[in-house]
């Protein structure tokens, strides 16, 4: 099974500044099948990003997605309110599927 | 517009059993993979297992192989998740979702349930 470590835990910004998220794979992802989820309170997760840097349909440029391999990052441009939110990637080149553990993006 | 609506909050004793679903809307049900994701209150996701309702073909991760049993009832175009024997420990918000495309098994959940917390407890 892949385990995916995301880092960090925690990140504290302000609206408008650029956050950098980071998502370490324990071997590597099988055709860069990588996922990014956003999730805001009990709601369910919105897909992101896919194939390390695809946009889903409907999601704002300023989320953009990189990597390969095994390490892999999700770059938030200009934060807006509205993105301070868990994150967590998910591989899905192998199965089981896995999840990372989620990086909590909070207003500093 | 593609939906995926969920069964209503359920609380239970450890050792009943419980069947949860998620019914398809808006998309050919039989086409895409479709799985459950659990989250622990204040947890993160974890991924369950999928199925594929053309031929109900399974797979589960190995952390609840054995433990739950994933279904579908294409003549209702409903996954189902269920369990013999509930422990306190499947107290938790269960998510629904579907895959993005149909050409295979890789691909990421696009559309979601909107989840269904179960709670067991004595």
């Amino acid at each position: 099974e892949i385990v995916l470590t995301q880092s960090p835990g925690t990140l504290s910004l302000s609206p408008g500044e650029r956050a950098t998220l980071f998502c370490r794979a324990s071997q590597s992802v099988s055709s860069n099948y990588l996922a990014w989820y956003q999730q805001k309170g009990g709601q369910a997760p919105r897909l992101l990003i896919f194939g390390a840097s695809s946009r889903a349909t409907g999601i704002p440029d300023r989320f953009s997605g990189s990597g390969s391999g095994t390490d892999f990052t999700l770059t938030i441009n200009r934060l807006e309110p509205e993105d301070f939110a868990m994150y967590y990637c998910q591989q899905y080149g192998s199965s089981p599927r896995t999840f990372g553990g989620g990086t909590k993006v909070e207003i500093k | 517009e593609i939906q995926l609506v969920q069964s209503g909050a359920e609380v239970k004793k450890p050792g009943e059993s419980l069947k949860i679903s998620c019914k398809g809307s808006g998309y050919k049900f039989h086409n895409f993979w479709i799985g459950w994701v659990r989250q622990v209150p204040g947890q993160g996701l974890e991924w369950m297992g999928v199925i594929y309702p053309g031929d109900s073909d399974t797979k589960y991760s190995p952390s609840f192989e054995g433990h739950v049993t994933i279904s579908v009832d294409k003549s209702n175009n409903t996954a189902h998740l269920q369990w013999s024997s509930l422990r306190a420990s499947d107290s938790a918000m269960y998510f629904c979702a579907r895959q993005f495309g149909n050409s295979g098994y890789d691909y990421p959940f696009k559309h979601w349930g909107q989840g269904t917390l179960v709670t067991v407890s004595s």
